[in-house]
């Protein structure tokens, strides 16, 4: 069974600070990692997408990605109390999976002032 | 641009009702899913479709059923409601790409409680 997980947090930073979200998977035929933000009662936003092993940086987001130990991050630099949300890590397989992904359980990150 | 909408916002059945949540979007994708939500937990997808007339089970299909007769429209029809069926429920659709990954569009959700 395809897993992905996360640590479910709270995780609770101050503002300025670096919050670091983490997640794993577990199918190795996966090739593309999404990073969703969801404020609670909303739907899940797409903030950052990731294929190649490395990192990816767009503003205060930076996603990272290593294939051979099935780990994804995203950094999220100078935390202001507006990130503060629930993140969701997504995997997608490629192939015939006809853009399905799957999603960890979710971080929740608090940025307090 | 609407994009993807989801109605009812909410509703409540009781054990053994029927309902239908509906799903439309205005973006001409091919490709719709619904996913339930549960609390504290991520998405878990139910059923997907690929194109009108072509549906598939998900993750946790049970207990649902869908139907995709036009491209806009992807309803899912809860028969016998369950209490298991309390959840958040997000309908969304991406268009298929050749070349890497189409992002998905979700509509804004439908909350469900049943009692």
């Amino acid at each position: 069974q395809k897993e992905v997980e996360q640590n479910s947090g709270p995780l609770s930073v101050p503002e300025g600070a670096i919050a670091s979200l983490n997640c794993t998977y577990s199918d190795r035929v996966s090739q593309s990692f999404f990073w969703y933000r969801q404020y609670s009662g909303k739907s899940p936003e797409l903030i950052m997408s990731i294929y190649s092993n490395g990192d990816k940086e767009d503003g205060r987001f930076t996603a990272q990605l290593n294939k051979a130990s099935q780990y994804v991050s995203l950094l999220i630099r100078d935390s202001q109390p507006s990130d503060s949300a629930t993140y969701l890590c997504a995997a997608y397989a490629g192939g015939t999976s006809y853009g399905k992904l799957t999603f960890g359980q979710g971080t929740i990150l608090t940025v307090h002032p | 641009n609407a994009g993807v909408t989801q109605t009812p916002k909410f509703r409540i059945l009781k054990i053994g009702q029927s309902m239908t949540l509906q799903c439309t979007q205005d973006m001409n994708h091919n490709y719709m899913y619904w996913y339930r939500q549960d609390p504290g937990m991520g998405l878990k997808l139910i059923y997907y479709s690929v194109g009108a007339g072509i549906t598939d089970k998900g993750e946790v299909p049970n207990g649902y059923n869908v139907s995709r007769s036009t491209t806009e429209d992807f309803p899912l029809r809860l028969e016998l409601a369950a209490p298991s069926q309390t959840s958040v429920y997000f309908c969304a659709s991406s268009y298929s790409s050749l070349v890497g990954y189409s992002p998905l569009h979700f509509g804004n959700g439908t909350r469900l409680t049943v009692t």
